[in-house]
């Protein structure tokens, strides 16, 4: 969705560098969230913000950090890339409230780690 | 793009017929469910959702059903499309506002 945006959208890198991916929203929602998808498996959760003083960890948070400058912008950090961290990262959003659950989805970023 | 099927179950279709994805849940405890279409090289987009205090909804061509007993959900689309041809994901409430994803199904659509 326009509404959700990611940048950079494809990314190469090498086995310990920083890399930063950036996710920004104009849906007004407070709650961000990071996935990562490999091939064959579904989204994991890598870190969620319910607002900008919130950070949480997810099922799979280790190697990476977070930083939610904004209500409308989250991104997510790769302080030393590894090979196994190639993978689509996806970017979502969500409105508190009765429909909290229904996330929205930006476009993904593709990182190679070489 | 990057395919995001591999390996996954696979469902062809013709065009016009009705599909049936369907997913196992784990959690017993889940109050909320959701289905999302991905297409290749997109983000997952929103179809429908269903609470746990439903059996059936119904959208545009799509209906979601709910078993709770044998813990099972379906999402049935009526006269597929070509354009329906993408990997379907279900996903559960797994706690506080978070989400727990199945690992997809890929639908194919021939004309």
């Amino acid at each position: 969705d326009a509404d959700v945006t990611q940048t950079p959208r494809n990314r190469i890198t090498k086995t310990g560098k920083r890399i930063m991916l950036e996710c920004s929203q104009t849906k007004g929602h407070d709650r961000m969230y990071w996935y990562r998808q490999d091939p064959g498996l579904g989204l994991r959760l890598i870190y969620y913000s319910f607002d900008v003083k919130d950070i949480n960890k997810g099922e799979i948070s280790d190697g990476y950090s977070v930083s939610r400058q904004a209500q409308a912008k989250f991104s997510l950090s790769l302080e030393s890339a590894i090979p196994n961290q190639t993978a689509l990262y996806f970017c979502a959003t969500s409105d508190p409230g009765p429909n909290r659950l229904t996330q929205y989805f930006g476009p993904g970023t593709r990182l190679t780690v070489l | 793009g990057e395919s995001v099927g591999l390996h996954l179950p696979t469902l062809s279709v013709q065009e016009g017929d009705n599909s049936i994805i369907n997913c196992a849940y784990s959690n017993s405890a889940s109050d909320y469910f959701i289905w999302y279409k991905q297409e290749s090289g997109k983000g997952p987009q929103f179809i429908i959702d269903i609470r746990s205090n439903m059996d059936k909804r119904q959208g545009q061509r799509v209906t979601v059903l709910l078993n709770k007993t044998v813990k099972h959900l379906s999402l049935q689309i009526a006269a597929t499309q070509p354009g329906d041809s993408a990997v379907y994901f279900c996903a559960e409430n797994a706690g506080y506002s978070t989400l727990t994803f199945g690992k997809g199904t890929m639908l194919l659509v021939s004309p």
